[in-house]
């Protein structure tokens, strides 16, 4: 069964320090997400994606945020200079439809 | 206020028990109203998804929308112990499922 993949499952990385994650959607998907979740806290949205252009964002995904799809496979988020609270798991969704698959999340761990 | 509140928990319950799980929100424009299951570390699992008012069922699994109310709920029938997650209840403005708004989730513990 086709699923949304993630890479690194971990990223530990310093203060200040340019971070990217991947995302491998499923290929029939149309619409791509970035959300995350602190640790013990709710899954926040902070980007869709539709059509190479950002269709909507939160107010999390500032300046120091921004997502590509450069090859039309890989969907990435870069966090430009991370801080100390960017620290959570971060997942990326597809869906082509309604129904939204979540990938198994990059743990980003700033120092 | 959130506009997606659901019932902290945790919950703890016997196997075969019947699990209630509830949510409810303020914005009326949300129109899709989804369950997922999140285990330990891992991403959300979308188990049903309704579209406005009604009753979805899915073999253990029922979701109930009231949008009179704004109430969104996730009945679990003969709960087993692989039920034990965390619930997470989100809701939609439009079709792809866009901005979910999630809920803080539901921790759950079936017990042999």
């Amino acid at each position: 069964e086709p699923e949304v993949t993630q890479t690194p499952s971990h990223q530990v990385t310093q203060m200040g320090q340019e971070v990217i994650l991947r995302c491998v959607p499923i290929s029939n998907h149309l619409y791509f997400y970035w959300y995350r979740q602190i640790l013990g806290q709710k899954v926040e949205f902070l980007v869709s994606f539709y059509n190479n252009e950002i269709s909507e964002k939160s107010e999390i995904f500032d300046d120091q945020f921004s997502v590509e799809r450069p090859d039309g496979s890989n969907f990435t988020l870069k966090i430009r200079s991370t801080k100390l609270e960017d620290s959570a798991m971060y997942f990326c969704a597809g869906a082509r439809d309604t129904e939204a698959f979540f990938g198994q999340g990059t743990r980003l761990t700033v120092v | 206020q959130k506009e997606v509140e659901q019932d902290p928990g945790p919950l703890s319950v016997p196997e075969g028990a019947i699990v209630s799980l509830n949510c409810t929100y303020s914005n009326s424009a949300f129109q899709y109203f989804m369950w997922y299951r999140q285990y330990s570390r891992k991403g959300p699992e979308l188990l049903m998804y309704t579209y406005s008012s009604g009753n979805k069922e899915d073999g253990r699994f029922t979701a109930q929308v009231d949008k009179s109310s704004k109430y969104i709920s996730l009945f679990i029938r003969d709960s087993q112990p692989s039920d034990s997650a965390t619930y997470l209840c989100a809701a939609a403005y439009n079709t792809n499922a866009g901005k979910s708004t999630f809920g803080d989730g539901t921790t759950l513990t079936v017990k042999p």
